[in-house]
């Protein structure tokens, strides 16, 4: 089986910062990653699919890169509505997620 | 709008048997493979089981292999997940998800959930 590694488990980060959150694949999974942000109490919500394109309605500042086994989600200038917890996803496999958190 | 509504989760002791429903609304149901997807408290999110589009085919992660059981009624827009042989660890918010591509059981992304529905699972 495929395991889905992401790092860092959490991160502290102020308005404005630019994030990057790395996942990474056991083995290579093309571009079939999607990624996931989930605040508490609330469902995940699907920012980007196939690493790199941007779920309708997802704010363009979320961006998707990497293939094979690389990949990163980058929110280019972080926004108060943005702190939330954030999931790598191929096929039937998550990440352990990655904490984004008020510095 | 595309909608998701579980239900049926409550406290069963474990050994004991549950039945979770999907309501599903504002797509093709029975054109999508659909997805049940779990997170215990406080922890992250684990793929649970999943159906093709026409019922024909069901996978399971090796968790509830031979304990849980996925089916859909595509005349009623439903999805249900029978848990039986419950035990502590199934203790979890369980959502039903669509999977974003029509006809393949090849999940690309999960592009629709419910709000969840609570399974507690305690004497």
């Amino acid at each position: 089986d495929i395991q889905m590694t992401q790092s860092p488990s959490t991160l502290s980060a102020s308005v404005g910062d630019r994030v990057t959150i790395t996942c990474r694949a056991s083995q290579s999974i093309s571009s079939w990653l999607a990624w996931y942000q989930q605040k508490p109490g609330k469902a995940p919500k699907l920012l980007i699919y196939k690493a790199s394109s941007l779920e309708s309605g997802v704010p363009s500042r979320f961006s998707g890169s990497g293939s094979g086994t690389e990949f990163t989600l980058t929110i280019s200038s972080l926004q108060p509505d943005d702190f939330a917890t954030y999931y790598c996803q191929h096929r039937w496999t998550f990440g352990q997620g990655t904490k984004v958190e008020i510095k | 709008e595309v909608q998701l509504v579980e239900s049926g989760g409550v406290v069963v002791q474990p050994g004991g048997s549950l039945r979770l429903s999907c309501a599903a609304s504002g797509f093709t149901f029975d054109d999508y493979t659909m997805h049940w997807v779990r997170q215990a408290p406080g922890k992250g999110l684990e793929w649970v089981s999943l159906i093709s589009w026409d019922g024909g085919s069901t996978y399971y992660a090796d968790s509830v292999k031979g304990r849980f059981t996925i089916s859909r009624d595509n005349s009623k827009n439903s999805l249900y997940l029978q848990m039986n042989s419950l035990r502590t660890e199934d203790t979890a918010l369980y959502y039903c998800a669509k999977d974003s591509r029509s006809g393949t059981t090849v999940t690309d992304s999960f592009d629709y959930w419910g709000q969840g529905t609570l399974v507690t699972v305690s004497s």
